[in-house]
């Protein structure tokens, strides 16, 4: 199946500093998503990127499938954007399966 | 509205009880699963339902029963647990069709195993 490795798994900054988060798969990919798991368990959406570009607000994120990685920038962090952030693949095989990285844990210090 | 409702919030067992989690959606949304969450772990796929007939079961024990009584609505049905299986529950759904394959997530059910 594909392989996902998301980079760094921790990082801490100060508040109002940006920063870029990396996804990489071993394959080719026909869904991409982006989620944040807040502290208390809810995973939410952040994009669908199985190629492109998007922004929302403060945070964007670029998919280039032809070299098989993605990366979610967040400027100006505040502390609200602590948590965990997954990115997950699938692909023309995996059926209905998202793969999962092992996160990105994100912490922002007042 | 992309919400996906899971009941109940949080839930302690024995090993010896018998409990269900529930997951509704409204969405109209054809493909409905179940994950599970270890701490610091990230999900893990346990069963995909599609169309109301399960499609995956990614080798989960029996003591895991899932049910799907019709395309709005999936259950969890739980027997003879072990500590190990304490973990986070995550149910989550997708239209099934279209160009959009987008999972939307529940909060969750915490489960605690005595």
């Amino acid at each position: 199946g594909i392989q996902v490795e998301q980079s760094p798994p921790d990082l801490i900054l100060q508040e109002g500093a940006n920063s870029t988060l990396r996804c990489n798969f071993s394959d080719s990919v026909n869904n991409l998503q982006w989620f944040h798991q807040n502290p208390w368990g809810q995973l939410i959406n952040l994009f669908y990127i199985p190629s492109g570009t998007k922004q929302n607000g403060r945070l964007s994120a670029t998919t280039v499938a032809t070299e098989r990685y993605s990366l979610l920038y967040i400027s100006s962090s505040q502390t609200t954007d602590s948590g965990v952030y997954f990115c997950a693949v699938g692909g023309e095989t995996s059926g209905s399966r998202l793969t999962f990285g092992e996160g990105t844990q994100l912490t922002v210090n007042p | 509205d992309t919400e996906v409702t899971q009941t109940p919030k949080h839930l302690v067992m024995g090993m010896t009880n018998k409990k269900s989690l529930k997951c509704e959606q409204h969405m109209g949304h054809r493909a409905m699963y179940w994950y599970k969450q270890k701490a610091k772990k990230p999900p893990e796929l346990m069963f995909v339902y599609s169309y109301e007939k399960l499609s995956i079961n990614e080798s989960v024990p029996s003591r895991f029963s899932p049910e799907c009584p019709n395309s709005s609505l999936l259950n969890l049905h739980l027997h003879a647990l072990q500590p190990e299986d304490s973990a986070l529950y995550l149910c989550a759904s997708r239209p099934g069709h279209g160009s959009m394959n987008i999972q939307y997530f529940g909060a969750g059910t915490r489960l605690s195993v005595l």
